[in-house]
């Protein structure tokens, strides 16, 4: 099984700052990872998947990058809305698909 | 509109048994491979099972193999997760969630049913 470690556990941001979070995979995942966001009390929402590709509709200041073991969301310039909870996941050795424990970015 | 919804959950005892379904409109629901994932209070997203786009294939996470039985029904346009021997680490919210493309990214999600096992 894959294990996916993500960090910070926390980050604390303001409006308007840069947001960069990190997955690492206990083994290669090549670019087979997603991005996820959850807001409390909603279901995730998909974000970005293959490393790098945006889901529909999801707003350009999202971007992710890495391959391998290591990779990285970026959030440029922080919304309100964007305080939430982000979980990685692989889909590169299933089963079971494997999540991180996720990241709260909160103000 | 794409639409899941999920129903069937509830407050249970250990050991009992409880069906959950996820009804699917507004996409193609019958060339679509569904998963169910889980969130217990306040942690963080755990897959549970996946059934294949006719339902002949099924895969479980090793916590629920032997108890879980995940299946569909593309006539009706629904999915389904039987689950047996329930135990109090069952405590959930299940979320269905739209497989994308045969990707094995989950692009839609629904809004989850709770499950609560406690003697």
């Amino acid at each position: 099984e894959i294990v996916l470690t993500q960090s910070p556990a926390t980050l604390s941001l303001s409006p308007g700052e840069r947001a960069t979070l990190s997955c690492r995979a206990s083994q290669s995942v090549d670019t087979s990872l997603a991005w996820y966001q959850q807001k409390p009390g909603q279901a995730p929402r998909l974000l970005i998947y293959d490393a790098s590709t945006r889901a529909t509709d999801i707003p350009a200041r999202f971007s992710g990058s890495g391959s391998g073991t290591d990779f990285t969301l970026t959030i440029t310039g922080l919304e309100p809305e964007d305080f939430a909870v982000y979980y990685c996941q692989q889909r590169r050795n299933w089963p079971p698909w494997t999540f991180g424990q996720g990241t709260e970015v909160e103000i | 509109q794409v639409q899941t919804v999920e129903s069937g959950g509830g407050v249970v005892q250990p050991g009992t048994s409880l069906r959950l379904s996820c009804a699917a409109s507004g996409f193609s629901f019958s060339r679509c491979s569904m998963h169910w994932v889980r969130q217990a209070p306040g942690k963080g997203l755990e897959w549970v099972a996946v059934t294949g786009r006719d339902g002949r294939t099924q895969y479980y996470a090793d916590s629920v193999k032997g108890r879980f039985s995940i299946s569909r029904d593309n006539s009706q346009n629904t999915m389904y997760l039987q689950m047996d021997s329930l135990r109090t680490e069952d405590t959930a919210m299940y979320f269905c969630a739209r497989e994308l493309l045969g990707s094995g990214y989950l692009d839609f999600w629904g809004q989850g049913t709770l499950v609560s096992v406690s003697s």
